[in-house]
This record gives C-alpha cells, structure tokens and sequence, in this order.
C-alpha cells in the first residue's frame, strides 16, 4: 500500500524565494495535517484539513505561510517569501478521520540560505 | 495549555538490557494517548493508541501502558533495532489541536 508521499525530499533554496512543499495523502483518508520538526520545538502542527476543508490553521507561524487542499489526493505548503528561521524538516501526514492513528511521509528537508 | 513532557531525553542501553521510556501529560481531557517510531530520515511510524488508565498493549519487545497521568514504554530486552527516536502524543477531547507531541526519547542499544 502506498504511504504518504511528499515531494521534494530536499529543497535548498535561497531567502526571499518561494517554496512549495506537496503531498498526496493516503487514499480514502479523509483528514490531512502539515508539521514542522526541529530540535528546539520538536513536532508542531501547522494546520490541518478534513475532507479538503482547513480546520485549525492556528500553528502558521505568519502570513508567509499558506496551504491549500483542491482535493483529496494533493496539499500544498507554500512558503512566501522564504526566511533562514523557516529551516526545518515538514511533514505531512493523513489519517481516516482527525481521531485515528495519524500516518507519516518521510518528510521534506527544507534548508534556506 | 496541553503539555507533553518526554523524559528521558537520551537513552543508551546494552543489548537485552530492559528498561522504559516515559511519558507525562497534562490535558483538560484525553481522548487518547498515541506513541511513534522515528527513524533518521524518517517519518514517525505508529506504534499504539491508548484510550484510558490502566489499559495496555504489546508489540513485539514493547509494551506501553497508562495512568491518568503518564503512559510509560516497556522495552524488554531490546536489540540494536530498536534504536529509534520515541514520540509520544496526547489528543485533547477538547480544542481544535488533534495531537500535541513530546519532544521524543532517543534511544540507542549497543550490541
């Protein structure tokens, strides 16, 4: 079975460029979420989706920052314009509905320089 | 506020060496009480969902249990395997927040 997918694995990129980060969910999941990891802050949840409906965008740390979800099979996290601060590793992840076990992609590593 | 508190942060353990990882949480009500597997380079990886005090479950060489408080991860006799960064996470009954996440222990068996 495919796991989530996300695209690029890396993006090295320089400041004031935009980033987009994709992913396509698992099929038939019906909620999506986008994290950010470091090693101060750990896992944060930036927003999340259900059935392609964002729910809680309260974790976008600004208007840099913007997601969407057309449909059911693909996110975007588009960051604009790029700061070195956002240098992190982003995450999605999907699950059947917002109470099930949430399922992970590998990750983009994302460095801006 | 929700809070997880992971301790310890790093572990180093000698194969076949037992030992548990733990988890404290403070939520106005937990819905429920989930722990990952990440891997370098990986994503977290599932491992259980915990619904109420004193429930438990098993996987292989883990067991994680809970309190109303805390939930702790058994490792019994772990293999180089095992090595991973464990998450633990609390979902709210409350709030639109679907998890809050520990910062992780970072687990390393030697053989």
């Amino acid at each position: 079975d495919a796991g989530v997918i996300q695209s690029p694995r890396h993006e090295v990129t320089e400041m004031g460029q935009e980033v987009t980060l994709r992913c396509k969910p698992i099929s038939g999941h019906n909620s999506l979420f986008w994290y950010r990891q470091t090693m101060m802050r750990g896992l944060e949840l930036l927003i999340y989706f259900n059935n392609n409906v964002p729910i809680d965008d309260s974790g976008m740390p600004e208007d840099r920052f913007s997601a969407k979800m057309p449909n059911a099979s693909f996110s975007t996290l588009k960051i604009q314009p790029s700061e070195p601060r956002d240098s992190a590793v982003y995450f999605c992840a999907s699950s059947l509905n917002e109470n099930q076990p949430q399922h992970f992609g590998d990750g983009t590593r994302l460095s801006i320089l | 506020e929700d809070q997880v508190t992971q301790s310890p942060e790093a572990l180093r353990l000698q194969e076949g060496e037992s030992s548990s990882l733990n988890c404290s949480y403070t939520v106005s009500g937990l819905r429920g009480l989930f722990w990952y597997r990440q891997d370098p380079g990986k994503g977290p990886e599932f491992l259980f969902t915990l619904y109420s005090a004193g429930e438990e479950k098993e996987k292989e060489r883990l067991k994680a249990t809970l309190t109303k408080k805390e939930s702790f991860l058994h490792i019994t006799a772990p293999k180089p395997e095992d090595s991973a960064t464990y998450l633990c996470a609390v979902q709210p009954s409350s709030g639109n927040t679907p998890l809050v996440f520990g910062k992780g222990t970072r687990l390393s068996v030697i053989a």
